[in-house]
């Protein structure tokens, strides 16, 4: 089976710099994704790892590290629409999405 | 665009009772996925569709049917509802090619099986 691990819950302040951690030992490997999810909402895509290195999207970054099976996603410059859940998702050899129970992050002003 | 719409948004059912629920999308994706989110264990995968006319088993599989009879549609089925499937499921479809191929995800239907 795959094993996901990140945080339950962090809690950061508005301006501020947050990093989620997440490891992973999956069946193969595919890619790395990272989906936010405010309460009550789908998930939606945030970014997509599959080579080793840090990709930067504006205030987001993700980082991959596949020979330690980890990757963090780093959120800058905190706003309170950040406020959400935030899951961390591998492919595995099957290209299947193998989902971490996701991090609840909480902005206080 | 609507991209992927689900229905019913939420739903309360009775034990034994067979309910089906609905997921269309509209920008031609090969593959299609259903999954089910609980409190504290994630997204978990129940079914997934490669392309029309062809399904496969998730993760939790058992007491769930799917179908696939066109590009569009991908409905999930509960034959005989029990309270363990009280949960959010969420429909998700990609183009199923390249190394992206990201999963889009439609706004849920939240489901209380009594």
């Amino acid at each position: 089976g795959q094993n996901i691990d990140q945080p339950t819950e962090m809690t950061a302040t508005e301006g501020a710099i947050v990093q989620i951690n997440c490891t992973y030992q999956t069946s193969g490997f595919n890619g790395l994704f990272w989906y936010q999810q405010h309460a009550g909402e789908a998930p939606t895509f945030l970014s997509y790892n599959v080579l080793d290195g840090l990709e930067e999207k504006g205030r987001f970054s993700s980082f991959l590290s596949r020979s330690k099976g980890y990757s963090y996603l780093l959120l800058k410059e905190l706003q309170m629409k950040d406020s959400a859940s935030y899951l961390c998702a591998v492919r595995d050899g099957d290209y299947k999405l193998s989902f971490g129970a996701g991090t609840t992050v909480t902005v206080r002003a | 665009i609507a991209g992927i719409t689900q229905a019913p948004t939420s739903q309360i059912l009775a034990a034994g009772r067979r309910m089906t629920l609905r997921c269309t999308q509209d920008m031609r994706h090969n593959a299609m996925y259903w999954y089910r989110q609980d409190l504290g264990l994630g997204l978990r995968l129940i079914h997934y569709s490669n392309t029309a006319g062809t399904t496969g088993k998730g993760e939790v599989p058992d007491g769930y049917s799917v179908s696939r009879a066109n590009t569009d549609d991908f409905p999930l089925t509960l034959a005989s509802a029990v309270p363990s499937q009280t949960s959010v499921y969420f429909c998700a479809s990609s183009d199923g090619q390249g190394d992206t191929d990201t999963q889009y995800f439609g706004p849920g239907t939240r489901l209380t099986v009594l």
